[in-house]
């Protein structure tokens, strides 16, 4: 069965400190594996996505995913976060055998001043 | 272009009404997915509509949900009779071709509060 793991419910961080929120997933099958952001008040917004290639993934603000096969993880990183990125990031795997996607339980991102 | 669109934004109703949740995907997208958050677990999958046809419907919880996408454009989730437990995020996507070969779109969720 496929599941996707967040390790942390609720990280609290001070602004321009480094975060890391990570996700682990289990599946017999090959994955693609995505993170979503969640702003208060608002959707669900693609982050960043792993298909294939590069096992390092960016994203435009700056987070960015490693895809690590032999751990099955797809942690989250930032290198100094800002008090924007407060939000709710939820990491997910799309099983290729499949067409569904299942989602982590979330993790709540604090960035305090 | 206009993103996934829900309606009601919220909704507050009592056990044993009806409550119908409307999604709009965006033009041209012919799947259509369901996902309902329960206040603190993940996201669940309830269902997936390629056109007007149900492709997935294995996480709808029980036969008190219908969900139809008439015309294969904008789809509604009706809850009949509401229970306590349906309360949550109800989450609509939208994609052009099978979701993870291509980026999904999410609405900004519809709230549902069963008193």
């Amino acid at each position: 069965a496929q599941s996707v793991t967040q390790l942390d419910s609720q990280v609290p961080v001070f602004e321009e400190a480094p975060v890391e929120l990570r996700c682990n997933y289990s599946s017999s099958v090959s994955v693609y594996l995505f993170w979503y952001v969640q702003y208060p008040n608002q959707g669900l917004q693609l982050l960043l996505k792993y298909l294939s290639g590069s096992t390092l993934v960016e994203s435009i603000n700056g987070f960015e995913a490693e895809f690590n096969k032999s751990q099955t993880s797809f942690h989250l990183r930032k290198p100094s976060v800002h008090i924007s990125d407060t939000a709710e990031y939820f990491c997910a795997a799309f099983n290729t055998g499949g067409f569904k996607t299942i989602f982590g339980a979330g993790t709540r991102l604090f960035v305090k001043a | 272009e206009a993103g996934v669109t829900q309606f009601p934004s919220h909704s507050v109703i009592e056990k044993g009404q009806t409550v119908t949740l409307r999604c709009d995907p965006i033009s041209g997208h012919d799947n259509l997915y369901w996902y309902r958050r329960v206040m603190g677990k993940e996201i669940k999958f309830l269902l997936h509509f390629v056109k007007e046809s149900k492709q997935d419907e294995s996480g709808m919880p029980n036969n008190r949900f219908l969900a139809e996408r008439t015309g294969g454009t904008y789809s509604t989730l009706k809850v009949q009779p509401a229970e306590l437990e349906d309360s949550g995020v109800y989450f609509c996507a939208s994609s052009r071709t099978r979701q993870g070969s291509t980026e999904a779109f999410f609405g900004q969720g519809t709230r549902l509060t069963v008193v």
